[in-house]
């Protein structure tokens, strides 16, 4: 069985500009995350989608974070500008029931803003 | 307070010695426990996931969870240097997904 697959691995910035994320879950999996995982802390959920429709965004930075899963699949991460503390390993996770409680996390896109 | 606690190490052992990793919380809503296990530069896996109060065992691994002291542990026996990984404890309410994560403990297995 695949993993949960996340494009770019790097990505370098300067403040104030824009970039993306994308997550292809596993196959199957209705439940999808976003996490940020800021260097020496564990993750923090930012976003979860059940299908194509939105869970829980309460921790997402609105003014300048913003995420869809399109057709219930594939998802992608924005984030318009950037800021210093925005550096950070962005992880995305899936699920097969939310239920379950076992969430299989991609290796994560390391966020670098300068 | 964070709602969970989790010691950062760094945590070095010999190979073959008990590791013990700990976390403690303060929600005492929190009814799921895990243990991920997060190599450098990868995503988190999970290692081990209970429910109720008590020990659960698999393999080299053990889950312990005490909550009348909001107290949870993994015990590593005859730790290899492969284990050397940085260990997340996650935790989550009843009926709920969302993932409260300690900031982990890294350890290091030396040959």
């Amino acid at each position: 069985e695949a993993g949960v697959a996340q494009s770019p691995r790097y990505k370098i910035i300067e403040k104030r500009q824009s970039v993306a994320f994308w997550c292809n879950p596993i196959s199957g999996h209705a439940t999808l995350y976003w996490y940020q995982q800021i260097l020496g802390q564990g993750p923090k959920l930012l976003i979860q989608f059940q299908n194509n429709g939105v869970v829980d965004d309460s921790q997402l930075p609105k003014d300048r974070f913003s995420a869809e899963r399109l057709k219930g699949v594939d998802s992608t991460l924005k984030i318009q500008p950037a800021k210093l503390e925005d550096s950070a390993v962005y992880l995305c996770a899936s699920s097969f029931k939310r239920e379950l409680h076992e969430q299989f996390f991609g290796p994560g896109t390391r966020l670098t803003v300068l | 307070q964070k709602e969970v606690e989790q010691d950062p190490g760094p945590l070095s052992v010999p190979e073959g010695a008990i590791v013990s990793l700990n976390c403690t919380y303060s929600n005492s809503a929190f009814q799921y426990f895990m243990w991920y296990r997060q190599y450098s530069r990868k995503g988190p896996e999970l290692l081990m996931y209970t429910y109720s109060s008590g020990n659960k065992e698999d393999g080299r691994f053990t889950a312990q969870v005490d909550k009348s002291s909001k107290y949870i542990s993994l015990f590593i026996r005859d730790s290899q240097p492969s284990d050397s990984a940085t260990y997340l404890c996650a935790m989550s309410v009843y009926n709920t997904d969302k993932l409260i994560f300690g900031t982990g403990t890294r350890l290091q297995v030396f040959p």
